[in-house]
């Protein structure tokens, strides 16, 4: 079975700088998807970005981006210009592209904005 | 956008009651999942339903059972609630496509007294 770790409970950031969250997996597939969803205080869990496995480039999305390392399962991510409104509980999540429907996710790690 | 939404966001029952939560989608997705989510352990699979009338059991199935009787809602039902159910509850819905994320509701914070 697939397992995702989240080895960082909590993480601070001062605004406008950089931070990133770290995310490792366990899988024998080959190919499948990695997401990061945001979940801010009271409020819906929103996609941040997602990786194909079988892409090398690594996602971009705005200040967001991925360092995904295959060979050493791990999936990162990174925000650049930290805002007060990225204050939210981040959760890394797998899925398989054999066994589609299900999100295998991490425990989530809380990170906290400074101004 | 998506739309799913949970019939409460917050709701109070109390221990051996029948429970009822109900998650209402609106873009006609196949697949539609119940997860509990608790400090320190992310969120687990509770059950999913890959179309009307079907459903999966997910990781943590025991204590719950699903309903989805018609496309756009997915009822989760506690038989006998008990305490250690308190918990938030949160519902998603896909599309089945291999590139499409899950999309989801605000949650249901249950407290079960």
């Amino acid at each position: 079975a697939q397992t995702v770790t989240q080895s960082q409970p909590e993480m601070s950031v001062q605004e406008a700088e950089t931070v990133t969250l770290s995310c490792t997996y366990d899988t024998s597939e080959s190919d499948y998807y990695l997401f990061w969803y945001k979940q801010p205080p009271s409020r819906q869990m929103i996609l941040v970005i997602r990786q194909e496995a079988y892409k090398q480039q690594n996602a971009t999305e705005n200040r967001f981006s991925v360092n995904f390392q295959k060979a050493a399962k791990s999936f990162s991510l990174k925000i650049s210009d930290s805002q007060l409104g990225d204050a939210a509980m981040y959760f890394c999540a797998y899925r398989s592209t054999t066994y589609g429907n299900k999100l295998v996710f991490g425990a989530g790690t809380i990170l906290r904005v400074k101004s | 956008d998506v739309k799913v939404t949970q019939s409460s966001r917050y709701l109070v029952k109390r221990t051996g009651e029948k429970v009822f939560l109900e998650c209402v989608q609106d873009m006609d997705h196949e697949n539609m999942f119940w997860y509990r989510q608790d400090p320190g352990l992310g969120l687990r699979l509770i059950y999913f339903s890959y179309d009307v009338k079907m459903k999966e059991k997910g990781d943590i199935p025991e204590g719950y059972s699903v309903s989805r009787e018609k496309k756009e809602r997915f009822s989760l039902i506690l038989e006998s609630a008990s305490t250690n159910q308190t918990s938030m509850y949160l519902c998603a819905s896909r599309l089945v496509r291999e590139d499409q994320p899950q999309h989801f509701g605000d949650g249901t914070r249950l407290s079960i007294l």
